[in-house]
């Protein structure tokens, strides 16, 4: 099983700043099989990027994903209010797909 | 567009039995993996089951396996999860998921609350 690690498990910023979340892998991951999630309280999980950095429809270009290997980063360059919530990475290349478990953005 | 709806969820005693079912719509559903996902109160995303397209694959986490059961019937765009011998442990939002291994879980249903108290 991959196991994906997220870091920090809390990230306090500011509006206006910029983020950069970390998703680390156990084990090597194809690009192609890495996506970011974003959930806010009561509502299911969105689709931000996918393939690693590839924006998902309608998802702001202040949001973009990087990496390879095993160390992927979401980054959001400009934080806007309603970008403080919980991201998710999560691989689906390999059974079981796993997920990371989380980091929340709050502000500070 | 897509939809994805569940249904069956609710409130049951410990060893109890539930089957939640999810109706999908916008896309050909026989062409698609699917999974359910569960989140327990404040915690993080679980993938606990998955089918194959076709159904003659499936995938269970350990923490389940035994006690559920995911099917799909193709003909009528809807998968199903039976929840068999129930702990509190199992109570969770559960999310019905378009994508399997290999494809993105592009589309989520709004969830459904299965509540395992006595």
């Amino acid at each position: 099983e991959i196991v994906l690690t997220q870091s920090p498990g809390t990230l306090s910023l500011s509006p206006g700043e910029r983020a950069t979340l970390s998703c680390r892998a156990s084990q090597s991951i194809s690009i192609s099989n890495l996506a970011w999630y974003q959930q806010k309280p009561g509502q299911a999980p969105r689709l931000l990027i996918y393939g690693a950095s590839t924006r998902a429809t309608g998802i702001p270009d202040r949001f973009s994903g990087s990496g390879s290997g095993t160390d992927f980063t979401l980054t959001i360059s400009r934080l806007e209010p309603e970008d403080f919530e919980v991201y998710y990475c999560q691989q689906f290349g390999s059974s079981p797909v796993t997920f990371g478990q989380g980091t929340r953005l709050e502000i500070k | 567009e897509v939809q994805l709806v569940e249904s069956g969820g609710g409130l049951v005693q410990p060893g109890g039995s539930l089957r939640l079912s999810c109706a999908a719509s916008g896309f050909i559903f026989s062409n698609y993996g699917m999974s359910w996902v569960r989140q327990a109160p404040g915690e993080g995303l679980d993938r606990i089951s998955a089918i194959s397209p076709s159904g003659s694959i499936t995938y269970y986490a350990d923490s389940v396996k035994g006690r559920f059961t995911i099917s799909r019937d193709n003909s009528k765009n809807t998968m199903q999860l039976q929840m068999d011998s129930l702990r509190v442990e199992d109570t969770a939002v559960y999310y019905c998921v378009k994508g399997g291994v290999g494809f993105v879980s592009d589309y989520w249903g709004q969830g459904i609350l299965v509540l395992v108290s006595s």
